[in-house]
């Protein structure tokens, strides 16, 4: 089955600076990763999104980066806000089936 | 903007109690989800339903579980003997054509 990991359980960044989040896959037959964020008390967030044909893909501040030939995948954010601090967890997902997630990253942004 | 809903919000129940869990999803969307979340740890995920049945479980999801789509717009989860394990937060979730999974705020179950 697969697992997906996260490689930092905590990052603390200045406000203003760029925040990268990384994440690690063991199934090679996922086709579809997701980043979402997690605020306190809410249910996850959809942030942004990346299939397998796609090795980068950017959204408003954020930038999605796949390597398939490590699995791995890191979320960046540019010029991280204070309402950026939150739990960040990555999933992968495998022939439209269930998304697995990692575990979260939880970032807080220091002003 | 559309969103999921579910309630309540939070449930507590005493062990062995049969709960129900609510969820009513995005009006146009045909993919529902339920994940739990126990406190601190990440998401996982539950079952998958399409087309009024269920296209995947997870080996959580045994049967004291079951999902139901009574009608057009919502979709519950039911325990049948709750257990303290149980206790955690319930995500709906649900998506379109599209892969994006839409989640709710969650119901938090509390069984003591």
């Amino acid at each position: 089955g697969e697992s997906v990991g996260l490689h930092l359980p905590t990052l603390s960044v200045q406000e203003g600076d760029n925040s990268i989040i990384n994440c690690a896959y063991s199934n090679s037959a996922s086709d579809y990763f997701i980043w979402y964020k997690q605020e306190s008390g809410k249910g996850p967030q959809f942030i942004i999104d990346i299939r397998s044909n796609m090795d980068k893909r950017q959204g408003q501040r954020v930038t999605v980066l796949l390597n398939k030939t490590v699995k791995h995948l890191s979320l960046q954010i540019a010029a991280t806000q204070p309402g950026d601090s939150a739990v960040y967890f990555c999933a992968a997902a495998a022939n439209a089936g269930k998304s697995t997630f990692g575990d979260g990253t939880t970032l807080t942004v220091k002003p | 903007e559309p969103e999921v809903t579910q309630t309540p919000s939070h449930q507590v129940t005493q062990m062995g109690q049969e709960v129900i869990l609510r969820c009513v999803p995005i009006s146009n969307h045909l993919y529902f989800y339920w994940y739990r979340q126990i406190l601190g740890q990440k998401v996982e995920f539950l079952v998958s339903f399409y087309n009024n049945e269920i296209s995947e479980k997870s080996e959580i999801f045994d049967d004291q579980f079951s999902v139901e789509r009574p009608d057009g717009s919502n979709f519950t989860l039911k325990i049948r003997s709750t257990k303290l394990e149980d206790s955690a937060m319930y995500f709906c979730a649900s998506s379109g054509q599209g892969r994006e999974q839409y989640f709710g705020p969650g119901t938090r179950l509390t069984v003591t």
